[in-house]
C-alpha cells in the first residue's frame, strides 16, 4: 500500500519569504499527485496535480510542485508568500495497482502561518 | 452551482448507536469518496462510489459502510460506534473519479461519540 510522508507538520514564515513543503510518497508503480489546501474556514481544494509530461506543474495562486520520480518527491514550492498563504496543506497519491487506481492517501498535513 | 452538501454538519452519538451521513455531490458528478479526517490519522480513504457501485475500498472495518443512489446522492454508515470513530466525516465528488481529475468536497460532518 502506498504511503504519503510530508516532512513539516508546522512551518512559519514571514511575507515574501519561498516556501517549500516536503511530500514523499512510498509506491514503485504509476501515481498521480496531488497538492490540496485547506484555508481557514474553507473547504479542501485542489491547488495542483501532476499526471504526466512536464514534471514542473503549476497551480494556482502562484505555487508550483516538482515531480522528482528518483527521489519519489512531489515538493511544493512558491517564491514569495503572501499572509493569504495561511493554511493546511495536503499532498495526495493516488497510485495505480493491479485493479485500476486506489482512493487519495493524503500526507497528515503541514499548518502553513504567514506571519505579517 | 451549488457545491458538495454534507448532513448533518455535527453529530453527537453514544458508543453501540449507529450513525447516517448523508452527501449530495455537484450536479452532474457521478463519483463520490468518503474520507475519515482525524488530528492523529490526518485523512484516510474509507470508499468511492460510481454510478450505485462501490468502486474502492479503504482499510476500515466492516461496520464501516456507504451506498450511493441512482441521483448519485451518498450515505455513509457506521454500526456500533466505538469512541475512535469520532473524527471529521468528509464527502468528495467529481466527475469521473479521483484518478484523473480533482475532487470537490463539501465541509464535513463532525462527529462526537461519547
Amino acid at each position: 500500500a502506498q504511503s504519503v510522508s510530508q516532512h513539516n507538520h508546522h512551518v512559519i514564515l514571514s511575507e515574501a519569504a519561498s516556501l517549500e513543503l516536503g511530500c514523499n510518497y512510498s509506491y514503485g508503480g504509476t501515481v498521480n499527485l496531488f497538492w490540496y489546501v485547506q484555508y481557514p474556514g474553507q473547504h479542501l481544494q485542489l491547488l495542483l496535480k501532476y499526471f504526466s509530461g512536464d514534471p514542473l506543474v503549476k497551480g494556482i495562486k502562484g505555487f508550483e510542485a516538482e515531480f522528482i520520480k528518483s527521489k519519489f518527491s512531489f515538493n511544493l514550492r512558491k517564491p514569495s508568500v503572501q499572509w493569504s498563504d495561511t493554511a493546511e496543506y495536503f499532498c495526495a497519491v493516488n497510485a495505480y495497482s493491479g485493479g485500476g487506481a486506489d482512493g487519495l492517501t493524503f500526507g497528515k498535513g503541514t499548518h502553513l502561518i504567514i506571519q505579517p | 452551482k451549488a457545491g458538495v452538501t454534507q448532513t448533518p454538519r455535527y453529530l453527537i452519538k453514544t458508543r453501540g448507536q449507529q450513525v447516517t451521513l448523508s452527501c449530495s455531490p455537484i450536479s452532474g458528478h457521478r463519483s463520490v469518496s468518503w474520507y475519515q479526517q482525524t488530528p492523529g490519522q490526518g485523512l484516510q480513504f474509507l470508499f468511492e462510489y460510481f454510478s450505485e457501485t462501490q468502486r474502492n475500498k479503504g482499510n476500515f472495518p466492516g461496520r464501516f459502510s456507504g451506498r450511493q443512489f441512482s441521483n448519485s446522492r451518498s450515505e455513509m454508515n457506521v454500526s456500533t460506534l466505538e469512541l475512535g470513530d469520532s473524527a471529521l466525516y468528509l464527502c468528495a465528488s467529481s466527475s469521473q473519479g479521483a484518478t484523473n481529475e480533482k475532487l470537490f468536497f463539501g465541509s464535513g460532518t463532525q462527529l462526537s461519540v461519547l
